[in-house]
């Protein structure tokens, strides 16, 4: 079962910031956040992932709550291209599976 | 660029037919690979998860004679479906895990139409 529970949808304009939530309220204390996008008949696409502190890079930042137990992604200017559905992931490392949740869709409208 | 590489993208085939589909780590070896499989509008669902060297581990309702996966090297798992049918068309997906690095890297997906 996927640890995460995120909101079915989402929609924003262009050129604004998108927030996408994300609850793990189970995550275990060495078990990182991992978020990754999805466009159409595409395979996953890695964005960012964090432990305890906030995360940022050429794409996205990543703010986690201090008890951890949900985080945000921030897409700080969304293009058109950024509609995709996104999944926040708890990642217990090593060898272990990654399980996906729903996911949530973001749409940015012009 | 992509460091997981799979092959071919998109296949069609007849009924009872098998298809073998390759997932490739391009620069790393990787001992984990995982085989996902998604149907329109929902979520990728783990089939199975490879071991290099190892028999394969099925998710629950997971048919492991008709999913066969090989994972003959540190590089390279197949999935093959064998005696396919409509029900089985479906966007297939891998990843692969770095053990020196945490998360997986997805394949680009296999489109499989049965007809």
């Amino acid at each position: 079962d996927a640890k995460t529970t995120q909101p079915t949808s989402m929609d924003c304009a262009e050129g604004r910031a998108a927030n996408l939530p994300c609850n793990h309220s189970t995550i275990s204390g060495n078990e990182y956040v991992y978020w990754y996008r999805q466009i159409h008949s595409q395979g996953p696409q890695y964005i960012i992932h964090g432990l305890k502190n906030n995360e940022t890079n050429e794409m996205a930042s990543l703010i986690i709550t201090e008890d951890r137990k949900s985080s945000t992604l921030i897409l700080p200017h969304a293009t058109l291209r950024d509609t995709a559905v996104y999944y926040c992931i708890v990642d217990s490392g090593a060898n272990s599976k990654l399980t996906f949740g729903k996911g949530i869709t973001l749409s940015v409208r012009p | 660029g992509a460091v997981v590489s799979q092959h071919p993208s998109r296949v069609i085939c007849k009924s009872g037919t098998s298809v073998k589909i390759e997932c490739r780590s391009l620069d790393f070896q990787a001992t984990t690979m995982f085989w996902y499989r998604q149907f329109p509008k929902q979520s990728l669902m783990l089939m199975a998860t490879s071991n290099e060297g190892s028999k394969a581990t099925y998710e629950q309702g997971v048919e492991k004679d008709k999913f066969l996966i090989n994972h003959a090297s540190l590089t390279l798992s197949t999935l093959t479906v064998t005696s396919a049918h409509p029900e089985d068309s479906s966007f297939y997906i891998c990843s692969a895990r770095n053990p020196a690095r945490r998360g997986a890297f997805f394949g680009q997906g296999t489109r499989l139409t049965v007809v």
